[in-house]
């Protein structure tokens, strides 16, 4: 199973939205609604985003949005604020024996 | 509060093993799937293993056939059995409690434990 395909880094001004693309296939990001989003700052654990696509875990602010299309999901940061960079990685259930699958990971940085 | 604490990290040699737990509190542990995700150092993360609440097992092809998921429900533990280590293999380990529905997402994770394969 290979790792979704994410850009290795994203860049915006403060204010500005960025986009975050995660491609995978029918097997994993096309086939279901279970894509994941996940926050991590250096050294510390990550914390979950986005879950089955579009959902906020309550306490997620609302600038953080998810998206999907065929076998590419997206996540939007809207408002980019300083706080916000760090790391995303999407995750996917995939229809391998393996149960679930990870992105490439994506750095952001705040300008 | 969910918290989940990783233990059994440390230095092994390549073809050695370790056993990793992760002891859970804050919720009722014996009602949800659990899983071990790793991150090798400066690299992304990479989901390892998953049990779920009936026992049963999956595994990255990474490790299957090395490594072995398990619980005891009665101590509020998970473990993760690392056999014939490779160097390959070094990376924070991190606990981690699914959503409700396994496929859903991690919604919480332990602070993570640190394994070394080196000679």
């Amino acid at each position: 199973q290979s790792a979704l395909t994410q850009p290795a880094s994203v860049s915006g001004s403060p204010g500005q939205s960025i986009t975050i693309s995660c491609t995978g296939t029918s097997s994993d990001v096309g086939g279901y609604k279970y894509v994941s989003w996940y926050q991590q700052h250096p050294g510390k654990a990550p914390k979950l985003m986005i879950y089955e696509v579009n959902y906020r875990p309550s306490g997620v602010s609302n600038r953080f949005s998810g998206s999907k299309s065929g076998n590419t999901a997206s996540l939007t940061i809207s408002g980019l604020q300083a706080e916000d960079e760090a790391d995303y990685y999407c995750s996917s259930y995939t229809s391998s024996s393996t149960l679930c699958v990870f992105g490439t990971g994506t750095k952001v940085t705040v300008l | 509060e969910v918290q989940l604490l990783e233990s059994g990290g440390g230095l092994d040699q390549p073809g050695g093993s370790l056993r990793l737990s992760c002891a859970a509190s804050g919720f009722t542990f014996s009602s949800y799937a659990m899983s071990w995700v790793r991150q090798a150092p400066g690299k992304g993360l990479e989901w390892v293993s998953l049990i779920t609440n009936s026992g049963n097992t999956y595994y990255a092809d990474s490790v299957k056939g090395r490594f072995t998921i398990s619980r005891d429900n009665s101590k509020n533990t998970l473990y993760l059995q690392m056999n014939s280590l490779r160097v390959e293999d070094t990376a924070v380990y991190y606990c981690a409690k699914p959503k409700d529905d396994v496929a859903a997402g991690i919604d919480y994770w332990g602070q993570g434990t640190l394994v070394t394969v080196s000679s």
